[in-house]
């Protein structure tokens, strides 16, 4: 088992390009989430899916598009890079939405925004 | 407002020491509290995850404990190796995995 995989792990981007952040896991969970950590805030909440076909908006969803076609994968779509998108960015999965359910993370996605 | 504080920020502790991090909480309704480690340039790793009806649990050196009334935590390592190098994450969920509150962690380093 991979696990959780993202890629790339570094990315520098220009204000105003696009691009897609990869997270893929081979668990066949059907939760998937994206994070962002910033320097002195918790992660937050921006985008999830409970299962192929159905994703919905977390904390801080703005400036970011999901998809869910398959239960393995789920990127991360930045439409127009903006300063304020330089992060850290985790993808986690979890078997399913429910409260205990053990959540596990991907090792990250470094991207820089010019 | 739904916060979990985390102290101290950061610690410097020699190996083979014991310390413990401190996690106190608003966040409302509880469903439970998690303990995450995350070693620089990784992805955060879950330590424990403790309901309301738990006030100590146990990991191996790592143990974390409860308190529901006082709506605190704290997670105790023992006898430090210079592998519990890492920061040390307070996770509190309202019900629901996109639910989870998370704390700015605790830094720790272990020199020998």
């Amino acid at each position: 088992n991979a696990g959780v995989t993202q890629t790339p792990k570094f990315q520098v981007l220009k204000t105003g390009q696009s691009m897609t952040l990869q997270c893929a896991q081979d668990m066949n969970h059907e939760y998937m989430s994206w994070y962002r950590q910033d320097p002195g805030m918790g992660l937050r909440l921006i985008h999830y899916s409970v299962g192929a076909g159905i994703t919905d908006q977390g904390e801080v969803p703005n400036g970011y598009n999901v998809s869910r076609s398959t239960t393995e994968d789920f990127p991360l779509r930045l439409l127009s890079a903006a300063p304020s998108q330089t992060s850290v960015y985790f993808c986690a999965s979890s078997y399913g939405s429910g409260t205990y359910n053990e959540q596990f993370f991907g090792p990250g996605t470094r991207l820089t925004v010019l | 407002k739904n916060q979990v504080e985390q102290s101290p920020q950061s610690l410097i502790i020699l190996e083979g020491k014991n310390c413990t991090l401190q996690c106190n909480y608003t966040v409302s309704p509880f469903s439970n509290l998690r303990w995450y480690k995350q070693d620089t340039g990784r992805g955060p790793v879950s330590l424990t995850i403790m309901t309301f009806s738990e006030n100590t649990k146990s990991n191996g050196r790592y143990t974390a404990t409860l308190d529901a009334d006082t709506k605190q935590s704290s997670l105790h390592i023992t006898a430090s190796q210079l592998s519990d190098s890492a920061s040390y994450i307070c996770v509190v969920s309202a019900g629901g995995a996109n639910n989870l509150f998370f704390g700015t962690g605790t830094r720790l380093t272990v020199i020998p």
